[in-house]
Parts: C-alpha cells; structure tokens; sequence
C-alpha cells in the first residue's frame, strides 16, 4: 500500500514570505497527485493535480504554483503569502484501481 | 456537471445510537463513489467505497450501498461510538474526458457522538 508523507507538520510565515511544501509518495509508482487545501471548517478544495512529471494542471487562479519533478515529488510554493493563504494543505495520491485517493497527514499553515 | 450534496451537519448523537448521513450526486457515465473519514487535525482516510450499481461498500461497521435510482449513496452505522467523531466526505470520481483521476468532494458532515 502506498505511504504519503508532507512536511513541515505545521508552518506560521508572515505575510509576504516565501513557501515551500513538499510530499513524497512511496509504495507506488507513476501516480496522479493532487493539492488540497482545507479552510478551517469547510471543505476540500482542488488546487493543483499532475499526471506526470513536469506536468501541472490548475484549478483554480491563485497566488499559488506547483512543480513536479520527480515521479513520487509533488511541492507546493508562493513567492509572496496572502493572508488567505492560511489553512490545512493535504497532499493526495491515487493509484488504484477505481481512482480511490490517498491523502497525507496534511500541513497547517498560518500566514500572520 | 458532476456534483456531491451531503446532509448539512453537525450531527450529534449518543453512543450506541443508529447513523445516517445523506448523500446525493449528479454525474454521468458510471461514477465510482466513495466516503472518506477526517480525525481532527488528520488528513483523510478512505472508510468504503462502491464501484457500481447496487455494490455495497462496507468497513468498520459502517455500510454504503450505491443506489443509482435515487443517484445516492448514504453512509450508515448500526451503534456509533465516541471514536467515531469526526468529518464525513462523500465522494465520487469524476469521468468525463480529460478529468481522468480527480474527484469531486461533498462539503463534508460533522458527526458529534456523546458518551
């Protein structure tokens, strides 16, 4: 069965720093990986997924981008963080048969 | 398009008592659906899921059953316990071409149980 981890667990930057999250993938290989993030109460919203290496599809405009550059390496960033930008960010896998996703333990991040 | 409407919640419940949580969708062709579970501070966990018509997914004691007549898949659980607060999200996989993978989320259910 395939392992996600994120890192940092939990980040507080002020506002108009700099963002790096990254998540790695184990036990499987070429999968679809997704960015989520989660407002504090509300529900998912799909920010980024890739079907490959280097291969990055949006969902929606924001002060927010993605990279891809190994298989099993998906990193989240910002060059200048938002206020709004504060929340759970979960990173997801999928690799079954039925596209169930896979999720990681997430990061809170909190923009002050 | 394709989309996920859950029961609003919370919902809050004593131990041993009997759980619905509604879920409805809209989509075409054969969607794969799905309910994920959410401890607080955690990420998502996948509870169950039904592939086809009629198939019931079930894990845990909790049971789904993917009823296209009524386009819903509610999740249930005979006697809920402290341990299973948490947010509930139900799900299907959206495939329409080009979107191969991704799924659409419900805005997910609270679920409150007291001892």
């Amino acid at each position: 069965s395939q392992t996600i981890h994120q890192w940092p667990a939990t980040l507080v930057q002020p506002v108009g720093s700099p963002l790096s999250l990254e998540c790695t993938v184990e036990g499987t290989s070429n999968p679809n990986l997704y960015w989520y993030r989660q407002a504090a109460g509300r529900g998912l919203q799909l920010l980024f997924y890739s079907v490959g290496i280097g291969q990055i599809s949006s969902e929606v405009p924001q002060n927010l981008s993605a990279s891809r550059p190994q298989d099993r390496q998906f990193i989240l960033s910002s060059k200048k963080l938002l206020l709004s930008d504060s929340g759970f960010y979960l990173c997801a896998s999928d690799a079954g048969a039925y596209n169930e996703q896979f999720f990681g333990p997430g990061t809170r991040l909190t923009v002050l | 398009g394709n989309s996920v409407t859950q029961m609003e919640g919370p919902v809050t419940l004593s131990e041993e008592a009997f759980l619905t949580i509604n879920c409805t969708y809209t989509a075409t062709g054969y969607p794969s659906l799905f309910w994920y579970v959410q401890y607080p501070g955690e990420g998502l966990q996948l509870l169950l899921k039904a592939t086809k018509a009629d198939d019931k997914g079930s894990n845990k004691g909790f049971e789904a059953t993917y009823r296209k007549e009524t386009t819903s898949f509610h999740l249930e659980k005979g006697s809920v316990q402290v341990s299973d607060s948490a947010v509930y999200f139900c799900a299907l996989s959206d495939q329409r071409s080009g979107n191969t993978g991704k799924l659409i989320f419900g805005q997910g259910t609270t679920l409150q149980v007291k001892p």
